[in-house]
């Protein structure tokens, strides 16, 4: 089956320790993103990435690292400078270079990080 | 980023139509209208989208005002199956590589069906 996984689905974690959250994907996507909900709200958009070795700071970056050296992967890196890593975690994926109108992004099924 | 406005929640019982506004005022003519839900604990999932033109595919048909100030998603015979928060969202093709690419998700509407 093609799609996205995510791994673990939950996460605890100790405050002061960075953790880094997987995202593989097998659709043969270009384009990578991740993403951040609180409770009660939409998601936020930490970093994306076009093509491989290459990522753009997405809105609330900080904190927050990422690297793209395969195009299946794009793990994420929540360090200790982010002053609330709690939340749940959304990887996505699209088919896109150019403008891609109706290029959809499919979404993993999260993690739900949680800090101590 | 152009807004969307949507009502918080909506309620609706199985097997009958739902009809999910969605305000879009300050669209611009590169905004396309997308539609995603999300059921609970899980990631989002793409529903629709569409420019000037009434949409329908095998999930919903999105019906588009003549002015393209606002928007309806239309679930034509909901099922319990269709309780989500259902996002509306503009994406401006007219940005660029870059700027295409970015869905900004609002809080959307908690649709909750009742059996």
């Amino acid at each position: 089956d093609g799609g996205i996984t995510q791994s673990p689905k939950y996460l605890f974690r100790k405050e002061g320790q960075n953790v880094t959250l997987s995202c593989e994907q097998n659709l043969n996507h270009d384009a990578m993103y991740w993403y951040r909900q609180d409770p009660g709200q939409g998601l936020r958009l930490i970093y994306y990435s076009q093509i491989v070795n290459d990522f753009q700071k997405g809105d609330i970056a900080e904190g927050y690292s990422v690297s793209r050296e395969k195009k299946e992967s794009f793990p994420l890196t929540v360090t200790s400078a982010q002053k609330n890593p709690t939340a749940f975690y959304l990887c996505a994926s699209s088919n896109a270079l150019g403008r891609g109108i109706g290029n959809e992004q499919f979404f993993g099924p999260g993690t739900r990080l949680t800090v101590l | 980023d152009a807004k969307t406005t949507q009502p918080n929640s909506m309620e609706s019982n199985e097997e009958e139509p739902v009809h999910l506004p969605c305000n879009h005022s300050t669209i611009s003519g590169t905004d396309y209208i997308h539609w995603y839900r999300q059921l609970p604990s899980q990631g989002p999932e793409y529903v629709i989208h569409g420019l000037t033109s009434n949409v329908n595919n095998r999930m919903a048909s999105l019906a588009i005002a003549e002015d393209r100030k606002s928007s309806t998603l239309i679930l034509h015979r909901a099922t319990l199956r269709d309780a989500a928060v259902y996002y509306c969202i503009l994406r401006d093709v007219g940005l660029g590589i870059q700027g295409a690419q970015k869905l900004v998700f609002g809080q959307g509407t908690r649709l909750t069906i009742n059996p």
